[in-house]
């Protein structure tokens, strides 16, 4: 089992659409919680990290930790053309140690 | 937020020429630099860890006489692709661990090298 999980999709989305990302994960010692946005030919983008449980918002992206079910989530309101691209979930626990999904493509069409 | 730079951008060589590609942490000191390669439309594939001021430690498979990473000081990180050939084409990354200041432990990307090797 790997120790992270990610639907590749590819998704495609209208634009203005509520979009909903997600990862599963085995190990219970991760402790951060990260969402990357990277688009073609450019390196990934923190777009946001959440540390152990609980939700985090910045503008129109939400990003949610259920430790219980092992289980994070990325939630995008208002998606937009511009929101086009691979978005990557990452974990880590408290050394060197990261692990990254295989990120999942998405479309919003205008 | 914290900014890692990487340079070049792209570039270009032909067969058998070494090539050296720079990661800077800007505005935070990283002990822990990391290295992928990316084919397109795959994820990422880690390469090595290397810690300031010691040697870096390579993933299975990969060969460290070919990719040599030097991380002489906590702001740069250097890989050279040695001797490289067109198989050596790929998209490069950099990554720094730590946020300034704290001790939260997630990582910031470079923008990428993209290397072709004629």
């Amino acid at each position: 089992q790997k120790e992270v999980e990610q639907d590749p999709g590819p998704l495609s989305v209208p634009e203005g659409a509520i979009v909903s990302l997600n990862c599963t994960y085995s190990n219970s010692a991760f402790q951060y919680f990260m969402w990357y946005r990277q688009y073609s030919r450019k390196g990934p983008e923190l777009l946001m990290y959440t540390y152990s449980s609980g939700n985090k918002e910045d503008g129109r992206f939400t990003a949610q930790v259920d430790k219980s079910s092992k289980y994070i989530s990325l939630f995008i309101r208002d998606s937009q053309p511009s929101d086009s691209a691979t978005y990557l979930c990452a974990m880590s626990g408290t050394g060197n140690q990261f692990y990254f999904g295989t990120g999942t493509s998405l479309t919003v069409i205008p | 937020g914290a900014v890692v730079s990487q340079h070049p951008s792209w570039v270009i060589c032909k067969s058998g020429t070494s090539v050296k590609i720079e990661c800077r942490s800007l505005d935070f000191q990283a002990t822990t630099m990391f290295w992928y390669r990316q084919f397109p439309k795959q994820s990422l594939m880690l390469m090595a860890t290397s810690n300031e001021g010691s040697k870096a430690t390579y993933e299975q498979g990969v060969e460290k006489d070919k990719f040599l990473i030097n991380h002489a000081s906590l702001t740069l990180s250097t890989l050279t692709v040695t001797s490289a050939h067109p198989e050596d084409s790929s998209f490069y990354i950099c990554s720094a661990r730590g946020t300034p200041g704290t001790g939260i432990n997630i990582q910031y990307f470079g923008a990428g090298t993209r290397l072709s090797v004629l």
